[in-house]
């Protein structure tokens, strides 16, 4: 049980296009998505805390237009990477917790290597 | 503000050995749960073990376990009968629902040696 699913796994794309990841809770309820970045030999840092149906919480630097998160229902959660540059590529990582009482517990997605040409 | 210490930013085991990493954290509240993650060469983040700060007994999970000091503020994970599979980053993570987010400690690569 507790099945993070990530789409794409791995994107390449141009300068300037943008991108879009999915991630999908797939046999529990996400109430709540987080999505980290996470760069080479380096730790998760968390961008943004997303809820079903409200707008997500971004993280201090995180530019919320760049970075735009839909949740739009309890197994989905999408990260749109908008006119993308090379700087932005990275390793993206979500993750979905589900409802109470197990809310403290996050269960992580496989990841999506974005490199940006 | 809370934050996570790993003091260990790599370590090598012998298969079969045992090994411990440590985690040291801060925070001011009394009700939190604590996390060591695995991230093996695949990069798939998986939940190796959790505890809950309010129990005093200590989480265990097959090979893995924890020793939890809450007066230290320690949360150090004993690794027993290591296999080659070990070999990944783990990280210590803090979670208490007042920030209802994660703080991850930077890691500790560790490495098991056949």
């Amino acid at each position: 049980g507790a099945v993070v699913s990530q789409h794409p796994s791995r994107v390449i794309c141009k300068s300037g296009t943008s991108v879009k990841i999915e991630c999908r809770s797939l046999d529990f309820q996400a109430t709540t998505m987080f999505w980290y970045r996470q760069f080479p030999k380096q730790s998760l840092m968390l961008m943004a805390t997303s809820n079903e149906g409200s707008k997500a919480t971004y993280e201090q630097g995180v530019e919320k237009d760049k970075f735009l998160i839909n949740h739009a229902s309890l197994t989905l959660s999408t990260l749109t990477v908008t006119s993308a540059h090379p700087e932005d590529s990275s390793f993206y990582i979500c993750s979905a917790s589900s409802k109470p009482p197990d809310t403290d517990t996050q269960y992580f997605g496989p990841g999506t290597r974005l490199t940006v040409l | 503000a809370q934050t996570v210490t790993q003091s260990q930013p790599e370590m090598s085991v012998q298969e079969a050995e045992t090994v411990t990493l440590s985690c040291t954290y801060d925070t001011s509240e009394n009700n939190y749960y604590l996390f060591w993650y695995k991230q093996p060469p695949s990069r798939q983040m998986i939940l190796v073990i959790r505890q809950e700060a309010y129990k005093q007994q200590n989480a265990t999970e097959n090979r893995f376990s924890v020793n939890f000091q809450k007066a230290a503020k320690s949360f150090s994970l004993k690794i027993s009968d290591s296999q080659l599979g070990d070999t990944a980053m783990y990280f210590c993570a803090f979670f208490t629902s007042g920030t209802y987010k994660y703080i991850f400690g930077t890691g500790t690569r560790l490495k098991v040696l056949a």
